[in-house]
């Protein structure tokens, strides 16, 4: 059955760099079905689509963070990471790795981790 | 990038009730849209892909549908455990933005 599974510190301080991973069991992440993304959610507020991975190391962001996130994988692991850099308290969320199918021209994410809390605080 | 708004922004409806919640795009997006339960406290679960298409396992009272701007997600015959916060997002260009959220709420 497939699973996923965020990790990382759950405090990080003001200027620092946010840095979580998401495991993967089940699946392989080299798969060419599928990308693998980072979605996060400020308390009490909705989603936004941080951004996603293929296995050929192709990477897509949400231009609103791109001069601060990098999402990269480590295939022998089957895993794939998270960095934000210099952080402030508008990054505090609960940050979700997910997987996102792609079927035919749609891209959907079927299955999601349960989620890990980042507070930035100093 | 292109906006997703859902209304309404929260409701309350009886079980056995029909639900709708719609969501319109600032940009055409032919039938690029998926929909997400969040139970509190929970992650996301997929419900809907392709506007239209039920993701395997979810009940069938789940139905979707739309293409252009508007988009609807329909429960029927509310049951308890649809209390939930239900989100569209869009699939069509990156990045994937999602709407605000609709929040139900069972009377």
């Amino acid at each position: 059955q497939l699973q996923l599974q965020e990790s990382g510190p759950g405090l990080v301080k003001p200027s620092e760099t946010l840095s979580l991973t998401c495991t993967v069991s089940g699946a392989s992440i080299t798969s060419s079905s599928y990308y693998w993304g980072w979605i996060r959610q400020p308390p009490g507020k909705g989603l936004e689509w941080i951004g996603n991975i293929y296995y050929t190391g192709e990477t897509s962001y949400n231009p609103s963070l791109d001069s601060r996130v990098t999402i990269s994988e480590d295939t022998s692991k089957n895993q794939f990471s998270l960095q934000l850099h210099s952080v402030t308290a508008a990054d505090t969320a609960v940050y979700y790795c997910a997987r996102q199918a792609l079927a035919y021209y749609y891209y959907y994410m079927d299955v999601w981790g349960t989620g890990t809390t980042v507070t930035v605080s100093s | 990038d292109i906006q997703m708004t859902q209304s309404p922004s929260s409701l309350s409806a009886s079980v056995g009730d029909r639900v709708t919640i719609t969501c319109r795009s600032n940009q055409t997006i032919n039938n690029y849209v998926n929909w997400y339960q969040q139970k509190p406290g929970k992650a996301p679960k997929l419900l809907l892909y392709a506007a239209s298409s039920l993701q395997s396992g979810v009940p069938s009272r789940f139905s979707g549908s739309g293409s252009g701007t508007d988009f609807s997600l329909t429960i029927n015959s509310l049951q308890p455990e649809d209390l939930a916060t239900y989100y569209c997002q869009h699939s069509y260009t990156t990045p994937y933005t999602f709407g605000q959220g609709t929040k139900l709420e069972i009377k």
